[in-house]
C-alpha cells in the first residue's frame, strides 16, 4: 500500500491563482516526518520543509504555506499568486523511525501566463 | 550548502554492460541513497546507506549493487545493464541524529539510457 498518496497527478493554473497540493500519508509510528520537495524542469529535487509529527502548527513561508492535519493524515500545499516560477513536480514524503523516506508519486504544477 | 555531485548527467550505455553511477557528498551525512524516477511511478528506492561498509535494500534492489567505502561516497553499480533500467538515478544524503530524519539533499541527477 502508498504510504504516501498524491492524488493530483496535473495541475494547470493561471499565473497569480492560489493552488493547493494534496498529500494523505499512512503510518502507524507516532514519531515521523514528513516533507515536500519541488522538482523544475532542470530536474534537481529542492527541499522545501520538514516537519515532525508533534508539530501541527501551520507555516507559512512568503507565498508557500502548509497545512498539517494529523485528524485526516494529511500535509497540503498551498502557493498564493502563482507564478510562472512555480511550474514543477512537487513531492511530498515520509520518514518513519527508521532511515528510509516514502515519496508520493509527484503533482505536475502548470502556472500558466 | 550542501552539495551532492553525481558522475554524470546522461549516460548510453549497451545492454549487458556493467555501469558505474558514483555520488558524493561534501557535508559528512551519514545516510546517503539511491533512487530512480520513472514518469507516474515517483521516486523508487534501489538501495540506502547509513554508513561506511553499511547497505540496506530498499523496494527495487534487484539488479543493482551498491557500494559505500568512504563516508562521501556512495556508488551503484548495474552488473549487467539491461533496458529496463533506463531511467533517471537520484542521488540523495541526509544527515541523522536521535532527533530523527533530516530532509534529503538530492544530486542533479544521471539520465541512463540502455540500448
Amino acid at each position: 500500500a502508498q504510504k504516501v498518496t498524491q492524488a493530483q497527478t496535473e495541475i494547470s493554473v493561471v499565473e497569480k491563482e492560489d493552488v493547493t497540493l494534496d498529500c494523505v500519508y499512512e503510518t502507524r509510528d507516532t514519531t515521523y516526518y514528513l516533507f515536500w520537495y519541488k522538482q523544475p524542469p532542470s530536474g534537481e529535487l529542492v527541499f522545501l520543509i520538514r516537519r515532525n509529527s508533534f508539530d501541527e502548527q501551520n507555516e507559512i513561508s512568503g507565498r508557500y504555506s502548509w497545512n498539517f492535519q494529523k485528524s485526516t493524515s494529511s500535509f497540503n500545499f498551498t502557493i498564493t499568486a502563482s507564478q510562472v516560477v512555480d511550474s514543477a513536480v512537487y513531492f511530498c514524503a515520509l520518514s518513519e523511525g527508521g532511515n528510509q523516506f516514502y515519496f508520493g508519486t509527484g503533482t505536475s504544477l502548470t502556472v500558466i501566463p | 550548502d550542501v552539495k551532492v555531485t553525481q558522475s554524470s548527467r546522461y549516460l548510453v550505455k549497451r545492454t549487458g554492460e556493467k555501469v558505474f553511477l558514483e555520488c558524493v557528498q561534501d557535508m559528512d551525512h551519514e545516510n546517503m541513497f539511491w533512487y530512480r524516477q520513472d514518469p507516474g511511478l515517483g521516486l523508487r528506492l534501489i538501495y540506502f546507506s547509513y554508513d561506511v561498509k553499511m547497505k540496506e535494500k530498499g523496494d527495487i534492489p534487484e539488479g543493482y549493487s551498491v557500494s559505500r567505502e568512504k563516508k562521501e561516497r556512495f556508488s551503484l553499480i548495474l552488473e549487467s545493464a539491461s533496458t529496463n533500467q533506463t531511467s533517471m538515478y537520484l542521488c540523495a544524503s541526509s544527515l541523522y541524529t536521535l532527533g530523527g530524519n533530516y530532509e534529503q539533499y538530492f544530486g542533479p541527477g544521471t539520465r541512463l539510457t540502455v540500448t
